[in-house]
């Protein structure tokens, strides 16, 4: 479809659990965002990645963490779910025309 | 750092008519300011953007305006469809920053009605 898919699509997890959303790409492009969507507040920035093992904080990183070992795979980690971070999460690569391509998202409840 | 606010939140219009969406942003450095559709349960879609050294895009029923010195651009959607029902969101980004991250506005809800 759009060279980027999110998963898992749906996940259900209890406060205090780790989490691990997983980010895959098949168009080798450099940079990789994650941000969550939330009513009232569009997307915010969590982390992005500028290379293989390059990434840095963005808007609302608290209590998450991001790896990325492959050029394709862009991981987000929360550490120890809590019940803020029930969100809608994307995933997006950015194309030579500096614009993004969205993965479809992962929508987390944490209960 | 880029703070990006958008008007209204909520817009509802009459098939036809047409639809403005208005962002600000505060970053004087900011070059590049895309905007992006989302429909229900989908993922946020490029319908147009615009750069620093144009003043206004157009692509069919849609277009973008941009004004650097009062640092706003708008989104112009001409005779209005149902298909165009939708979020809105703009967004901005600066040239001088290498992480080439875009910080996006709050979102427009478009309900045009029949």
């Amino acid at each position: 479809d759009a060279g980027i898919t999110q998963s898992p699509r749906h996940k259900v997890t209890e406060t205090g659990t780790p989490v691990t959303l997983r980010c895959h790409q098949t168009e080798n492009h450099r940079y990789m965002y994650w941000y969550r969507q939330d009513p009232g507040h569009g997307l915010r920035l969590i982390h992005y990645s500028y290379g293989v093992k390059d990434t840095d904080k963005g808007e609302v990183s608290d209590g998450y963490s991001v790896s990325r070992s492959k050029t394709e795979d862009f991981l987000l980690t929360l550490e120890s779910a809590t019940s803020s971070q029930t969100s809608v999460y994307f995933c997006a690569i950015r194309g030579e025309d500096y614009g993004y391509t969205f993965g479809s998202g992962t929508r987390l409840t944490v209960v | 750092g880029e703070n990006v606010e958008q008007h209204p939140s909520t817009l509802s219009v009459q098939e036809g008519d047409s639809a403005v969406i208005k962002c600000t942003y505060s970053d004087s450095a900011s070059n590049y300011f895309p905007w992006y559709k989302q429909e229900l349960g989908k993922r946020p879609q490029l319908i147009i953007d615009i750069r620093s050294n144009v003043g206004e895009k157009k692509d069919q029923r849609i277009a973008v305006t941009l004004n650097k010195t009062a640092k706003h651009f708008s989104l112009h959607i001409t005779e209005t469809q149902p298909e165009d029902s939708a979020v809105y969101f703009c967004a901005a980004s600066a040239r001088g920053d290498s992480s080439y991250k875009l910080i996006f506005g709050s979102g427009t809800r478009l309900l045009v009605r029949p």
